[in-house]
């Protein structure tokens, strides 16, 4: 089975441009959460969404949005980027969510360079 | 707040055992986990323990918890060159199952 499926690979853009990452789940799991990494940092938190709806947001500017497919597979989308908004971009899939030990498997991410 | 630390760097001769510590705040935290990050890679899944477990053992890794100091440990037996990486600890509570609170992250060097 294949795992979380990230693309691109890597992009590079200029500052206020916009961007979009994609993740594939792993077939079954109807939960994609998305992680922002910055050099140096463990992840931080950016959305979750569990059978296209948010569950959850962290403490990230309204220039990140996200939406999830009927098929699971999720956008995040991020306008009028920032030098700031360099980072490896992970996203994690799950069964379910609300469940007590729900386990998060991570794609290989996404690594966003702005210039 | 929400806060997990850890020590950014550890280095151990191969065959050794490796000890990892992590700190958090959250007292409602219900899961610890450890990751484990190689150059290039996402993040790994390694072990996890419950919160009102004291210590759990999965082949060469044991979890240690001393949740009234909320402190968290990840010992490595016979460390090998492959164990070199990063290493996160990080916490969840029920609220929310798919946001965990990720410390800065270990690099473990494993030296032949």
């Amino acid at each position: 089975d294949a795992g979380v499926t990230q693309s691109p690979t890597h992009l590079i853009k200029t500052r206020g441009q916009h961007v979009t990452l994609r993740c594939s789940p792993i077939s079954g799991h109807k939960s994609v959460s998305w992680y922002q990494q910055v050099l140096g940092q463990g992840p931080q938190f950016i959305f979750q969404y569990y059978e296209k709806e948010e569950r959850g947001r962290g403490n990230f500017p309204d220039r990140f949005s996200a939406r999830q497919f009927p098929n699971y597979s999720s956008e995040l989308n991020v306008n009028a980027l920032l030098l700031g908004d360099s980072a490896l971009y992970l996203c994690a899939s799950s069964q379910r969510t609300g469940v007590l030990n729900e386990k998060l498997f991570f794609g290989s991410g996404t690594q966003l360079s702005v210039l | 707040g929400e806060d997990v630390e850890q020590s950014l760097f550890l280095s151990v001769r191969e065959g050794d055992s490796s000890v990892i510590n992590c700190t958090y705040t959250d007292s409602s935290s219900t899961y610890l986990y450890w990751y484990k990050q190689e150059p290039g890679a996402g993040l790994q899944l390694l072990t996890y323990i419950f919160s009102n477990m004291d210590m759990k053992q999965d082949q060469r890794l044991t979890v240690l918890l001393n949740k009234k100091d909320k402190h968290l440990s990840l010992r490595i037996a016979d460390t090998q060159t492959g164990d070199s990486a990063i290493y996160f600890c990080a916490e969840s509570n029920s609220g929310n199952t798919g946001k965990l609170i990720f410390g800065q992250g270990t690099t473990l060097q494993v030296k032949p």
